[in-house]
């Protein structure tokens, strides 16, 4: 029953390889989001997706493609990595601002190493 | 430059002592908000204060905001060894695309 998962949990892989994380929510939210939290904490944002459509898109190097095959699920995809990609990935849902609010939903994260 | 900074980034205390962390930002907001997250694990939302809002409580977490400097505060009453763990400040932007700035979070530490 767990409300936004991620898998792996953990990922070492080497320089130049390809690599995918999948994100999965089951809180009915309409939008997701990819953050990276580097070494330091600090967290920032990569992608949003509303229903599907991408939104956001943070000056991210295109090595990065998400895909959002329904408003459950966010994967992103990495290509030919390098050594500062190495961080945590965050994956985040949340439902567009509501009178409640638009808090957001945090998986358990991925950490990435590459070496 | 970051829409939030926060301070102090670290903070250690005694049990039972209050704990007081602060943000500040830059630009109009909707809301703050404020995360927890212990380590090895991800955020989890605590509270959160409209623009139009002053001060906000739950159980031993108290939220104050204040537009006119651009500033809030997390003030945790009573402190447990389990409140060690990392906060953040996050702001919803009245501009732009609905997202979330994190500050750079304050860690806190409390000794039994």
């Amino acid at each position: 029953d767990t409300a936004v998962s991620q898998t792996p949990k953990y990922l070492v892989t080497q320089m130049g390889n390809d690599k995918s994380i999948k994100c999965e929510q089951n809180l009915g939210h309409d939008t997701m989001y990819w953050y990276k939290q580097d070494s330091k904490k600090f967290l920032k944002i990569m992608f949003s997706y509303n229903n599907k459509e991408l939104i956001i898109n943070e000056t991210v190097p295109n090595r990065f493609s998400p895909k959002s095959p329904d408003k459950a699920h966010l994967n992103l995809h990495i290509n030919s990595l390098e050594l500062g990609d190495s961080a945590v990935y965050f994956c985040a849902s949340s439902q567009t601002r509501t009178p409640r609010g638009n808090e957001q939903y945090f998986g358990p994260g991925t950490r990435l190493t590459v070496t | 430059s970051q829409q939030g900074e926060e301070d102090p980034q670290a903070l250690s205390i005694q049990e039972g002592e209050n704990a007081t962390m602060n943000c500040s930002y830059k630009t109009s907001i909707n809301n703050l908000q404020w995360y927890r997250q212990n380590s090895g694990r991800g955020l989890v939302h605590l509270i959160l204060i409209r623009s139009n809002e002053r001060e906000k409580h739950s159980g031993r977490l108290r939220v104050t905001l204040d537009t006119s400097k651009k500033s809030s505060s997390l003030l945790i009453t009573a402190s447990r060894a389990a409140d060690t763990a990392s906060y953040f400040c996050a702001t919803d932007l009245l501009q732009g695309a609905q997202k979330l700035v994190f500050g750079q979070g304050t860690r806190l530490t409390i000794n039994p």
